[in-house]
């Protein structure tokens, strides 16, 4: 079966500007996570959503949002970019709610903000 | 409370060695630990996981070991291949963190023929 699939696969912006990025998560599966990851600050937290609702969300500030729809599609917004914004963002899908329910992750965006 | 600590952040062996990668964890409320491989270009996937009423699982080659009072768990690679060679996670979830995965802050494995 498809996995998860993340596009665009690379992305360059200018800081200032915004961005979307897309997940579609394997047929069936209804919640779908997002991660940041950079060397610094490893893999993080942004938001989880489940049913069009998000239902959890991590330490970043408010420029980070996303949203799901009804085909379990998701997809998130970085706006106002900045430097530090440079990152793998992953998303992951699970059949229900909850890591514990087994994560599969796409193989990424890579944002590059100059 | 929220933190998991990994080490070492690099390890080196020889083929048919055994690597072994630690973590601790701070929060008593986590209730599922996680392991997960990343290859270079890829997503991080899913490797074997554990849960604190369990002391040992294994699967394969990987074999977790969970200390509940210690409040560490470890990942052992038996017989280490070439192709193990990638970068491995710990995480942890449960309790007030909700859902999400709290990552350890890896350790890159290079697997030597």
């Amino acid at each position: 079966k498809a996995g998860v699939t993340q596009t665009p696969r690379y992305l360059i912006k200018t800081r200032g500007q915004q961005v979307t990025l897309s997940c579609s998560p394997i047929s069936g599966h209804r919640s779908v996570s997002w991660y940041q990851q950079t060397p610094g600050q490893g893999l993080q937290f942004l938001f989880e959503y489940f049913s069009e609702t998000q239902r959890n969300k991590g330490n970043f500030p408010g420029r980070f949002s996303g949203r799901q729809f009804s085909n379990s599609r998701s997809e998130m917004n970085v706006s106002t970019l900045e430097l530090g914004d440079s990152a793998l963002y992953l998303c992951a899908s699970s059949l229900v709610q909850g890591a514990q329910y087994g994560y599969t992750f796409g193989s990424g965006t890579r944002l590059t903000v100059v | 409370q929220q933190q998991v600590k990994q080490s070492p952040q690099s390890l080196i062996v020889q083929k048919g060695g055994i690597s072994i990668i630690n973590c601790a964890y701070e929060n008593t409320a986590f209730d599922y630990f996680p392991w997960y491989q990343q290859f270079p270009g890829k997503g991080p996937a899913l490797l074997i996981a554990i849960r604190p009423d369990v002391s040992e699982k294994k699967e394969g080659r990987f074999t977790i070991s969970f200390n509940k009072s210690a409040k560490q768990f470890s990942l052992h690679i038996m017989d280490s291949q070439p192709g193990d060679s990638a970068t491995y996670f710990c995480a942890a979830s449960g309790g007030a963190a909700g859902n999400k995965l709290t990552f350890g802050g890896g350790t890159r494995v290079l697997v030597k023929p």
